[in-house]
């Protein structure tokens, strides 16, 4: 299984909305990474998980919170977007934290903020 | 600050043709690792091919090849044989390790191949 999974594939919601997006992957990685990614842009780098801990944050807003309640799932919470939070969601993978391991990726949770 | 520059927007090559994308980069760092990824209208990314900097052969993957250029900071994508299912955007990256992997975009390069 080499597969990262994410739920819901898209998603709409409004500005006073509470939401989930999900990831999960069973290959064992240790490492696990939210990325956003706009339209006709290149991925940019929200969030990385290591071994369960939260070791990187890009400033990112606080309506924007991220949680690993195990070394299987990724959740992203959001609260209170903006209509330019709209992006597609990307979830990664990657096998050891801190090393050149090949980074998988899911298919993206495509969030529309009405 | 770890930079990567892709100068073409977008090409289009016809179905067989050998096609190259070019990606520049910057960096301080003597010790990195450059990636290629694929992302088709499907929008998941996909690993092409791999090179690490320190090793000064060039990597190959089928009909992927790269030709690293270490001291000029280029990293560009062969693509030979070119077939439909090429079509997509592609990304060079560079991997940042900072006690954990951080990958650094391209803009991206929007290949069309034509049948």
């Amino acid at each position: 299984d080499t597969e990262v999974t994410q739920t819901p594939k898209h998603l709409v919601m409004g500005m006073t909305n509470k939401k989930s997006l999900k990831c999960e992957q069973h290959m064992g990685h240790r490492a696990m990474y939210w990325y956003k990614q706009k339209a006709k842009k290149p991925p940019e780098l929200m969030f990385v998980y290591s071994y369960e801990k939260l070791s990187i944050n890009e400033s990112v807003p606080s309506r924007f919170s991220p949680e690993c309640p195990n070394s299987s799932l990724l959740n992203l919470h959001l609260h209170a977007l903006q209509p330019e939070d709209s992006a597609l969601y990307l979830c990664a993978s990657s096998q050891v934290p801190g090393r050149d391991t090949e980074a998988f990726f899911g298919q993206g949770t495509r969030l529309t903020v009405v | 600050a770890q930079t990567v520059t892709q100068s073409q927007p977008e090409m289009s090559v016809q179905e067989a043709e050998t096609v190259t994308l070019s990606c520049t980069y910057d960096t301080s760092e003597s010790n990195y690792y450059l990636f290629w990824y694929k992302q088709p209208p499907s929008r998941q990314m996909i690993l092409v091919i791999r090179q690490e900097a320190y090793k000064q052969q060039n990597a190959t993957e089928n009909r992927f090849s790269v030709n690293f250029q270490k001291a000029a900071k280029s990293f560009s994508l062969k693509i030979s044989d070119s077939q439909l299912g090429d079509t997509a955007m592609y990304f060079c990256a560079f991997l940042i390790i900072q006690g954990a992997q951080k990958l650094v975009f391209g803009q991206g390069t929007r290949l069309t191949i034509n049948p």
